[in-house]
């Protein structure tokens, strides 16, 4: 299994520009989940899914869109990139919902928004 | 408004020792507590986790205590290996399942 893949690997971008990042899992997780990490805030929540053609917003959904309309695959879609969006993010997933049910995190999308 | 903080953002210790990190919450509806591991260029890893109807959970080497009154947890690591050295996320679940909320993670160091 390759677990958890992320694409790009690192992203330069100029303001007002779009672009998606990609994210699929081999485990048939149901669960997904993006997280943005930046210096001293951790890592939030940014838009999450219980199972493909469900999701829903987490604590920083504003400026992002998500879409899962398979099983494997969650992209994350930037509409309009501002220098605020300028990140690390990582994509997660889970077998199911509920605290007993470990997070796999990909190996991050680092982007930067000129 | 961090929930979750961990006020330490780095910790250097002795290869051997211990080491200790700390985890302060403010949301008392957070009923279950985890530890993440990140290495550099890569995902955070799960490490040890706890229920809040415990006050320790001890998995090989690292031990996770909870003090519910103080809404404090901290993550034992003994005997501490160079390998240790990344940094370590507490995080914690409440009300929504899957939603967890971090903490900023400290910097652990583990010299030889």
């Amino acid at each position: 299994n390759a677990g958890v893949t992320q694409t790009p690997k690192f992203q330069v971008l100029k303001t007002g520009q779009s672009m998606t990042l990609q994210c699929a899992q081999d485990m048939n997780h149901e669960y997904m989940s993006w997280y943005r990490q930046d210096p001293g805030m951790g890592l939030r929540l940014i838009h999450y899914s219980v199972g493909a053609g469900i999701t829903d917003q987490g604590e920083v959904p504003n400026g992002y869109n998500v879409s899962r309309s398979t099983t494997e695959d969650f992209p994350l879609r930037l509409l309009s990139a501002a220098p605020s969006q300028t990140s690390v993010y990582f994509c997660a997933s889970s077998y199911s919902i509920g605290s007993s049910y470990e997070q796999y995190f990909g190996p991050g999308t680092r982007l930067t928004v000129t | 408004d961090q929930q979750v903080k961990q006020n330490s953002p780095s910790l250097s210790v002795q290869e051997g020792r211990i080491s200790i990190l700390n985890c302060d919450y403010t949301n008392s509806m957070f009923d279950y507590f985890l530890w993440y591991k990140k290495y550099p260029a890569e995902g955070p890893t799960f490490l040890i986790s706890i229920s809040s109807i415990k006050d320790k959970n001890e998995d090989g080497r690292f031990t996770v205590f909870l003090n519910k009154s103080a809404k404090h947890l901290s993550l034992h690591i003994v005997p501490s290996q160079p390998g240790d050295s990344a940094v370590y996320f507490c995080a914690a679940e409440g009300t929504s399942y899957g939603k967890l909320t971090f903490g900023q993670g400290t910097i652990l160091t583990v010299h030889p």
